[in-house]
């Protein structure tokens, strides 16, 4: 299984509500990502996760609450978010840990995103 | 952050190669990535060079790198449609290695 799996692939929301997208991942990686991509940018790290610990937190506005509650597991909770919050939010796992000569770093296993769009 | 710089546009014809520059911005950078994202999809990594590498072939893939002038480049010899994607050169963030920080990305237009 070399997959990561986003849910929802698309969510609406409005200004008051709190939502989650969830993200999935069973090839035992220790490190997870949110990353937020906006159309035709690049993508922007949000969160890292190393061994379900924050190490990472590229100072994103407190209504983005990122939470890993195990190691294949990696949730964002929404809540009181913008108009301009809306984007593709993309997860990402990797081995983590030291960089050794049998990893490959840098190398990101993406989801296919979840579309936000808040009304 | 400082930002990792691309040409945002390439059009080429099928057959021909296509060439995509990046300026990165750390001159430490022991790895530097290609990745690729093809339309409604995820990233997925593409090819990757060792800092102390000046060159790296792999199929139609060519990577070239110039760590004076903090230069990477990606050929793609033969181009075909299924390669029309946005492309982004990427540099790792942190000592751990843990992040990457993506360039601005390149579309690639392939036309038959």
């Amino acid at each position: 299984d070399t997959e990561v799996t986003q849910t929802p692939k698309h969510l609406v929301m409005g200004m008051t509500n709190k939502k989650s997208l969830k993200c999935e991942q069973h090839m035992g990686h220790r490190a997870m990502y949110w990353y937020k991509q906006k159309a035709k940018k690049p993508p922007e790290l949000m969160f890292v996760y190393s061994y379900e610990k924050l190490s990472i937190n590229e100072s994103v506005p407190s209504r983005f609450s990122p939470e890993c509650p195990n190691s294949s597991l990696l949730n964002l909770h929404l809540h009181a978010l913008q108009p301009e919050d809306s984007a593709l939010y993309l997860c990402a796992s990797s081995q983590g840990g030291k960089m050794t000569s049998r990893t490959r770093p840098g190398e990101l296993f993406f989801g296919e995103g979840s579309r936000l769009t808040v009304l | 952050g400082e930002d990792v710089e691309q040409s945002l546009f390439l059009s080429v014809r099928e057959g021909d190669s296509s060439v995509i520059n990046c300026t990165y911005t750390d001159s430490s950078s022991t790895y530097l990535y290609w990745y690729k994202q093809e339309p409604g999809a995820g990233l997925q990594l593409l090819t990757y060079i060792f800092s102390n590498m000046d060159m790296k072939q792999d199929q139609r893939l060519t990577v070239l790198l110039n760590k004076k002038d903090k230069h990477l480049s990606l050929r793609i010899a033969d181009t075909q449609t299924g390669d029309s994607a946005i492309y982004f050169c990427a540099e790792i963030l942190d000592q751990a290695g843990t992040a990457l920080i993506f360039g601005k990305g390149t579309t690639l237009s392939v036309s038959s």
